[in-house]
């Protein structure tokens, strides 16, 4: 069974506007949670991240929001650019485990146009 | 800056032969890790290795041998390649230390199995 899900394959905004991906999780154990873009042909990228003492980080025009009552999460972007069309994945980690590894989403497709 | 380096960047294999890939990193990271991706599938975890000699199985470890002989280096070899294992494939690092440590990827190895 899944643990991380995104539910949306795809996302399509207009440039300029606000692009929402969403994150939901199932163990309440995840104390860690990640953002990567990811661009055909090449890997992912660490984007941002936020522990569960948090609900909220922001880097420029990324925010991800925490609501650990919900297990869920999610990555704003505002103002939407066309070079942020890429796929992006969470993932969740649980740094009280005795080693470190992240659970990762199926990934959600992003697309700006301009 | 070469970060973490995967070779080759493409493979196409017969069933049944085996081949070696290379992962190395420059960042002095203690974690490595062996993912693949398939389509609609997100990243799943191959192997993983906490330290120089160490390994363990991830989530989809069958048909899969690693070794960590160097800490700058992990290894994935498939013994008898096989055309379930037709993927694209990713090596990624991290630091030791709990908290947040995101992983850093490659850029991949696509390997076609015939």
């Amino acid at each position: 069974d899944q643990q991380v899900k995104q539910n949306s394959p795809s996302l399509s905004v207009q440039e300029g506007r606000i692009s929402i991906l969403n994150c939901d999780y199932t163990n309440s154990m995840f104390d860690y949670f990640l953002w990567y873009k990811k661009y055909p042909a090449e890997g992912p990228t660490f984007l941002i991240s936020i522990s569960s003492i948090k609900d909220k980080n922001e880097d420029g025009r990324f925010t991800v929001f925490l609501n650990k009552s919900a297990k869920h999460l999610s990555l704003h972007i505002v103002p939407s650019q066309p070079g942020d069309s890429a796929v992006y994945f969470c993932a969740v980690g649980d740094s009280g485990g005795s080693n470190y590894k992240l659970t990762f989403g199926k990934g959600t497709l992003l697309t700006v146009n301009p | 800056n070469a970060g973490v380096t995967q070779t080759p960047k493409f493979r196409v294999l017969k069933t049944g032969q085996s081949m070696t890939l290379l992962c190395a990193q420059d960042m002095n990271h203690e974690y490595m890790y062996w993912y693949r991706q398939d389509p609609g599938m997100g990243l799943r975890l191959i192997h993983y290795s906490v330290g120089e000699g160490t390994t363990a199985k991830g989530e989809v470890p069958d048909g899969y041998n690693v070794s960590r002989l160097k800490k700058q280096n992990f290894l994935l070899g498939l013994e008898s390649a096989a055309p379930s294992q037709t993927s694209v494939y990713f090596c990624a690092s991290s630091y030791r230390d709990r908290g947040n440590q995101p992983q850093h990827f490659g850029d991949g190895t696509r390997l076609s199995i015939l």
